[in-house]
């Protein structure tokens, strides 16, 4: 079985200021891990994912994330907060049983102010 | 969202009634997704499929319905069984290494 708990459900910060977003994840198999941000009444769209390549993944955006396996973490990062970034964010992590699982996190809002 | 629409944006369901949502794809996928999201909660699987003409459950697929007749197209009935429909609705699609794209979601609201 997998898990993801992202450790805030709300962060804010200002606009020009870093971004750092918590994810925590569990998982009996060698999992892929994506982040997706969701606006408002939007779909989700992919931001990264890992997939045992390069621990350190860079997505759109400015964003990136790094793979800590002895911490089980994957950290949502953004050197320099934008009005534009503000949203939500999820961490979810997929095992491939012959269709991709996804397991999602409760979401992390994020809050940007001028 | 790119090649994934969903309609219709916001769907109004009486009581008692059957309401379906439409999920239509032109990425050539063959994987597609019915998501539900509540809000403070991450999403949780309905159905899935894989193939045409197959469909498997997911985690809470107790009073939805689903049929994929089409490569392109994944519509989910929402029955009248489903005794708290008002959600999020999410489709997806995913055309191999495990990535899913979602459309841009259908919000069902009970009158």
């Amino acid at each position: 079985a997998q898990s993801v708990t992202q450790l805030d459900s709300h962060v804010s910060v200002s606009e020009g200021t870093p971004v750092l977003l918590r994810c925590n994840y569990s998982s009996s198999y060698s999992p892929s891990l994506f982040w997706y941000v969701q606006h408002p009444n939007k779909g989700l769209q992919l931001l990264l994912k890992y997939t045992s390549a390069a621990t350190l993944v860079k997505g759109i955006n400015g964003f990136e994330a790094e793979f800590k396996k002895s911490e089980t973490s994957f950290h949502l990062t953004k050197p320099s907060a934008h009005m534009s970034d503000a949203a939500e964010y999820f961490c979810v992590v997929s095992v491939w049983r012959g269709y991709s699982t996804l397991t999602f996190g409760k979401g992390t809002m994020l809050l940007v102010s001028p | 969202d790119g090649g994934i629409t969903q309609s219709p944006k916001y769907l109004f369901r009486k009581e008692g009634q059957n309401v379906t949502l439409s999920c239509e794809q032109n990425l050539n996928h063959d994987a597609m997704y019915w998501y539900r999201q509540d809000p403070g909660q991450g999403l949780r699987l309905i159905y899935y499929s894989q193939i045409v003409n197959d469909f498997q459950k997911g985690d809470i697929a107790e009073g939805y319905s689903v049929s994929r007749e089409k490569k392109e197209s994944f519509p989910l009935t929402v029955t009248s069984a489903q005794k708290n429909p008002t959600a999020f609705y999410l489709c997806a699609t995913e055309g191999g290494g495990e990535t899913q794209y979602f459309g841009p979601g259908t919000r069902l609201l009970v009158l």
